[in-house]
């Protein structure tokens, strides 16, 4: 199983500031990498496919770079909303078995 | 777009089985592979399993002997059984789009907690 750890676990930003998280693969997995963000309450949303590619609808200040084994989630300029929780998600492995970072909580600072 | 709809018991007894159905709207179920994804409580996310329309499945191997995902095309669902259950299994239970050809997950329902006590 290719097991995914996030860093950090809670990051604190102010609104406008840039936030950078980060996911580390325990072996290669391509570009094969997926970010989401989680409300309370609310079912994960997903952001970045292939490790760079933004879904239909995200906004153009979150960003998804990497390659291999480390991977980044950046927004540019925190808006109220982005506050949530982010997991990474690999699906580089056949027979599938997807599995996800354990999360980094974004709060306000 | 499409729409899922989780439905099922929210509580089940320990040993019993689990058994949920997600509902699907707005597009043919040949579109998608279908899956469920669990989360427990203040925890993070765990594949469950996906299946296509045409009945063929892939399973989280950590749930394989237990597991049990199938479809009904003509009613436009597809269904999650989990049995021998214990409190390990207490979560909010996701069904969701797989997208054919990549393995990230488009579209979800919005969740069902099912809690596993006696």
């Amino acid at each position: 199983e290719i097991v995914m750890t996030q860093s950090p676990a809670t990051l604190s930003v102010s609104p406008g500031e840039r936030a950078t998280l980060s996911c580390r693969a325990s072996q290669s997995v391509s570009s094969d990498l997926a970010w989401y963000q989680q409300k309370p309450g609310q079912p994960p949303r997903l952001l970045i496919y292939g490790a760079s590619t933004r879904a239909t609808g995200v906004p153009p200040r979150f960003s998804g770079s990497g390659s291999g084994t480390e991977f980044t989630l950046t927004i540019s300029s925190l808006q109220s909303e982005d506050f949530a929780v982010y997991y990474c998600q690999q699906y580089n492995n056949w027979p599938p078995m997807y599995t996800f970072g354990q999360g980094t909580k974004l709060e306000i600072k | 777009q499409v729409q899922l709809q989780e439905s099922g018991p929210g509580l089940v007894k320990p040993s019993e089985t689990l058994s949920l159905i997600c509902t699907v709207s707005g597009d043919s179920i040949s579109s998608y592979y279908w899956s469920w994804i669990r989360q427990p409580p203040g925890k993070g996310l765990e594949w469950i399993g996906y299946i296509y329309y045409s009945g063929s499945t892939n399973y989280n191997p950590s749930l394989k002997s237990r597991l049990t995902i199938s479809i009904d095309t003509s009613r436009n669902q597809f269904s999650l059984k989990l049995s021998s259950v214990t409190a390990a299994d207490t979560a909010v239970y996701y069904c969701a789009t797989r997208r054919k050809g990549i393995g990230i997950f488009d579209y979800w329902g919005q969740g069902t907690l099912v809690t596993v006590s006696s």
